[in-house]
């Protein structure tokens, strides 16, 4: 199972939005609604962001949102702050009854 | 407060095996999978499989077929990730992850560092 794509880096300046993409194939995130989004600070564990494309956890600011369209999902964090400056994780669900996350994506607030 | 508190960092030669553990608490321990995932330095996530702790069942990434056992202890709340036949490439944090019941992972453990140097 290939890792799913994403970008190296994105950046921002606080109060922009960005958006990060996640390109898979219809094995995975073009084939179940199962995509979930990760921030990881350095040193600290990953924590979700997204579920199930567009669900946000309870206690998730509503400045992160997901969408989907066909093999590629894509996380939009609107209102940069600082502390959005994290790596950046997808992961889907699989045909294989298994998980595949992303390579991963900086995020640098300028 | 619902938490996974894992075992400490772990020095191994080549060869060796490696078994961390990931205790529970806050939450029904059977009633949630668990998921372990591993990040080399520097790298990025990896799904490396998951148990149900009712049961006992397992299922792994096909690249660990072989090396990696999962195990539960439902009387302590705790599951367990062994890994043999460790390789330098098998350096990496290891987390323990609850599975949402949405098809993610809801809860991390705060890491295991694991050392594979001769």
């Amino acid at each position: 199972q290939s890792a799913l794509t994403q970008p190296a880096a994105v950046s921002g300046s606080p109060g922009q939005s960005i958006t990060i993409s996640c390109t898979g194939t219809s094995s995975d995130v073009g084939g179940y609604n199962h995509v979930s989004w990760f921030q990881q600070h350095p040193g600290k564990a990953p924590k979700l962001m997204i579920y199930d494309v567009s669900n946000r956890p309870s206690g998730v600011s509503n400045r992160f949102s997901g969408s989907k369209s066909g093999n590629t999902a894509s996380l939009t964090i609107s209102g940069l702050q600082a502390e959005d400056e994290a790596d950046y994780y997808c992961s889907s669900y699989t045909s294989s009854s298994t998980w595949v996350f992303g390579g991963g994506t900086k995020l640098t607030v300028l | 407060q619902v938490q996974l508190v894992q075992s400490g960092a772990e020095v191994k030669k080549p060869g060796a095996s490696v078994k961390v553990s990931c205790k529970a608490s806050g939450y029904t321990f059977t009633n949630s999978h668990m998921h372990w995932v591993r990040q080399a330095p520097g790298q990025g996530l990896e799904w490396m499989g998951i148990i149900t702790p009712s049961e006992g069942r397992t299922r792994h990434a096909q690249k660990l077929q072989g090396r990696v056992t999962m195990t539960r202890d439902t009387s302590t709340s705790t599951v367990y990730m062994e890994l043999s036949s460790l390789r330098s490439e098998d350096t990496a944090v290891y987390y323990c992850a609850r599975d949402s019941g949405k098809w993610t992972f809801d809860i991390w453990g705060q890491g295991t560092m694991v050392t594979v140097s001769s």
